[in-house]
């Protein structure tokens, strides 16, 4: 079975500043891929960014980067400089080699402030 | 435009009557998914398919169907079983190639009354 755990249930950050959101996962796949998406209020799904397993690299798009660590079973989200805009739900999930489905985590309410 | 596309946006069903969610995609994507979004929640997922004609149980797939006739077609029904069914439903779209991400519809939030 595959897990996304989000420990932090609400965010705060000042405005300009970088923050880091958790996620932490749990498979025996060892092939698998790790996403990031942005739910404004509007509910719709944004994705941010990827990190697969065998990337030797910490995945980065633009503001965001992927802070993997594969012995802790990690996959952090920083944002960097942020903007109101960023004010949202995150949601971290996991799609497997073996599986095939798309696995969620409960996400963080991120609020940026003035 | 290549997209996704749910529908209705909201819809409102009485008790004890089934109802259907439309999602269709012109991305020639192979896999699709069904999510169910409470308030203030992550998403669950309910049933998907890798191709046509084929699909699998999600973990909340009680109370719900699904059929894949089409590629570009996987309508959910939503089933006078399905205890609690007032939710946002979110319809997802992806290719089977590995690491590539999925593409969301813009959801359905229905409502029983």
């Amino acid at each position: 079975a595959q897990k996304i755990t989000q420990t932090q249930p609400g965010m705060f950050v000042q405005e300009k500043e970088a923050v880091t959101l958790d996620c932490t996962y749990d498979t025996s796949d060892p092939s698998y891929g790790l996403f990031w998406y942005k739910q404004p209020s509007s509910g719709e799904m944004i994705f941010l960014i990827y990190q697969g397993s065998y990337d030797q690299q910490n995945a980065t798009e633009g503001r965001y980067s992927l802070n993997f660590q594969k012995a802790r079973k990690s996959a952090n989200l920083v944002i960097s400089a942020s903007q109101l805009g960023d004010s949202a739900m995150y949601f971290c999930a996991i799609l497997t080699g073996t599986a095939s489905k798309l696995t969620f985590g409960t996400g963080t309410r991120l609020q940026v402030t003035l | 435009d290549g997209g996704i596309t749910q529908s209705p946006k909201y819809l409102f069903r009485k008790e004890g009557q089934n109802v259907t969610l439309s999602c269709e995609q012109n991305l020639n994507h192979d896999a699709m998914y069904w999510y169910r979004q409470d308030p203030g929640q992550g998403l669950r997922l309910i049933y998907y398919s890798q191709i046509v004609n084929d699909f699998q149980k999600g973990d909340i797939a009680e109370g719900y169907s699904v059929s894949r006739e089409k590629k570009e077609s996987f309508p959910l029904t939503v089933t006078s079983a399905q205890k609690n069914p007032t939710a946002f439903y979110l319809c997802a779209s992806s290719r089977q190639v590995f690491g590539t991400e999925a593409f969301f519809g813009q959801g359905t939030r229905l409502t029983v009354v």
